[in-house]
C-alpha cells in the first residue's frame, strides 16, 4: 500500500533559525497536503499543493511538490516560538484515502 | 467554520468493555475518518466513511468497527478493548470532492485499564 515518509521525527532549532521537513511517498501523488498540531491540540489544514514542482508560500512557510509529485516539502525561515508544533504531510493516492506521514515535532529555543 | 465535535475529551475504560467514540460535524460533509494518534507512529487511518451507511476499512481496522447511520454522526466502536488500544482518537471530516481538506475535532484520550 501506499506510504508516506517524513523526516526528521524531531527537530529543535534556535529561533531566527530555519527548519525544512521533507515527505516522500513510495508512490505517485494526485496531491499533497500540510497540517500544523499544535501541543495539545488538533491538526489544522495549512495548504495544498496539486501541481508538478508547485510552489506556495505563506508568509514565512514555504511549500514545494516535486517535479515527479512523490516528494513535498515546508521551510520555515526565521522560525518563531509560535511555530512551535507537529508538522503532517498528507499524501492522496487513491480515491479519498489520504496517508499521513509521522510527523515532525518542531521546537524552537527562545 | 466547521466544527467536529467528539464526544468526550478522555475517557478510561476496562480491559472487554465494549467502548464507542462519537463524532459529529455540522457542515454537511460526506466524507468521514476516524484516526489514532500514537507517539513515533503519526496519525493511522482505522476506517472511513464517504456516505450514510458506507464504510471503508484503513490502514489498521483489526479491532474497530464503525456505524454510520446519519450523515453527520460517525461513531467507532471497540468490541472489546484491550490495552493496546490506549490511544489518542481523532475523528474528522471533509467535503466529497478530491481536494478537500480534513476537518478534525479536539480527539478523544482514551485509557484501556
Amino acid at each position: 500500500g501506499q506510504q508516506v515518509m517524513q523526516i526528521p521525527q524531531y527537530q529543535h532549532v534556535q529561533e531566527g533559525e530555519d527548519f525544512t521537513t521533507y515527505c516522500n511517498s513510495s508512490t505517485t501523488l494526485s496531491n499533497i497536503q500540510w497540517y500544523k498540531q499544535r501541543p495539545g491540540g488538533h491538526p489544522v489544514f495549512l495548504i495544498q499543493l496539486v501541481k508538478s514542482g508547485e510552489v506556495k508560500k505563506q508568509k514565512r512557510l514555504t511549500f514545494q511538490f516535486g517535479e515527479a509529485k512523490k516528494n513535498s516539502s515546508l521551510h520555515i525561515t526565521a522560525t518563531q516560538t509560535t511555530d512551535v508544533g507537529t508538522y503532517f504531510c498528507a499524501g492522496r493516492g487513491g480515491y479519498q484515502k489520504v496517508t499521513f506521514g509521522i510527523g515532525t515535532k518542531l521546537q524552537v529555543i527562545p | 467554520d466547521v466544527k467536529v465535535t467528539q464526544s468526550s475529551r478522555y475517557l478510561v475504560k476496562r480491559t472487554g468493555e465494549k467502548v464507542f467514540l462519537e463524532c459529529v460535524q455540522d457542515m454537511d460533509h460526506e466524507n468521514m475518518f476516524w484516526y489514532r494518534q500514537d507517539p513515533g507512529l503519526g496519525l493511522r487511518l482505522i476506517y472511513f466513511s464517504y456516505d450514510v451507511k458506507m464504510k471503508e476499512k484503513g490502514d489498521i481496522p483489526e479491532g474497530y468497527s464503525v456505524s454510520r447511520e446519519k450523515k453527520e454522526r460517525f461513531s467507532l466502536i471497540l468490541e472489546s478493548a484491550s490495552t493496546n488500544q490506549t490511544s489518542m482518537y481523532l475523528c474528522a471530516s471533509s467535503l466529497e470532492q478530491r481536494n478537500q481538506p480534513q476537518h478534525f475535532g479536539d480527539g478523544t484520550r482514551l485509557s484501556i485499564l
